[in-house]
């Protein structure tokens, strides 16, 4: 089983300042790692991903995140961020296996602010 | 348009009663999945189907039931509603297959149980 830890519940940013969010992953299989992003009242999209190859992975709206395996980790990042970023952004895992469960974090809302 | 579609968007039930969410999707994707979000806990998988006919529990299936007859339908049926289903719902599908991997989301239910 797998298990993701987003230990920032909320992350306050000016609008044009650099971001990062921070993803922990515990899995005792190799695992593919996923960022969505949810709007107010809406489902949720898929940012960026990591499967395999390069551990830097960039996604839709400038972001990226960055695969560490030795850290467990998969934080995502924006060099700049603008007020419609504002959203939560949760962090999931799943094993490589057959089944593709995702397993999610518990979030992290994002405030830009003027 | 193509495309995974939730219905109601929202619903107002009595405890004790049973009430059923509806999922379908035009992708004929093989994977369905059933998540509630809840503050605090980001989204907990409730139920998924690998394909027509075959369905399994998720982390928290108590008081639910699946069914999956048609590739495209995935309906979540709350059996007697209690205020502790209160939530959102939400349904994804995902081919399952290779590099794709991700969902897609759903829109969202938002029940409330009074």
């Amino acid at each position: 089983a797998q298990s993701v830890t987003q230990l920032d519940s909320q992350v306050p940013v000016f609008e044009e300042a650099p971001v990062e969010l921070r993803c922990n992953y515990s899995s005792s299989v190799s695992v593919y790692l996923f960022w969505y992003v949810q709007y107010p009242n809406q489902g949720l999209q898929l940012l960026l991903k990591y499967l395999s190859g390069s551990t830097l992975v960039k996604g839709i709206n400038g972001f990226e995140a960055e695969f560490n395996k030795s850290q467990t980790s998969f934080h995502l990042r924006k060099p700049s961020v603008h007020i419609s970023d504002t959203a939560e952004y949760f962090c999931a895992v799943s094993g490589t296996g057959g089944g593709n469960k995702l397993t999610f974090g518990t979030g992290t809302q994002l405030k830009v602010e003027l | 348009d193509a495309g995974i579609t939730q219905s109601p968007r929202y619903k107002i039930t009595e405890t004790g009663r049973q009430v059923t969410l509806m999922c379908h999707q035009t992708w004929s994707h093989s994977y369905m999945f059933w998540y509630r979000q809840d503050l605090g806990h980001g989204l907990r998988l409730i139920y998924y189907s690998a394909a027509a006919d075959i369905t399994d529990k998720g982390e928290v299936p108590d008081g639910y039931v699946v069914s999956r007859s048609k590739t495209e339908n995935f309906p979540l049926t709350l059996e007697s509603a209690t205020r502790s289903q209160t939530s959102v719902y939400f349904c994804a599908s995902s081919d399952g297959g290779g590099k794709s991997r991700g969902y897609t989301f759903g829109s969202g239910t938002r029940l409330t149980v009074v």
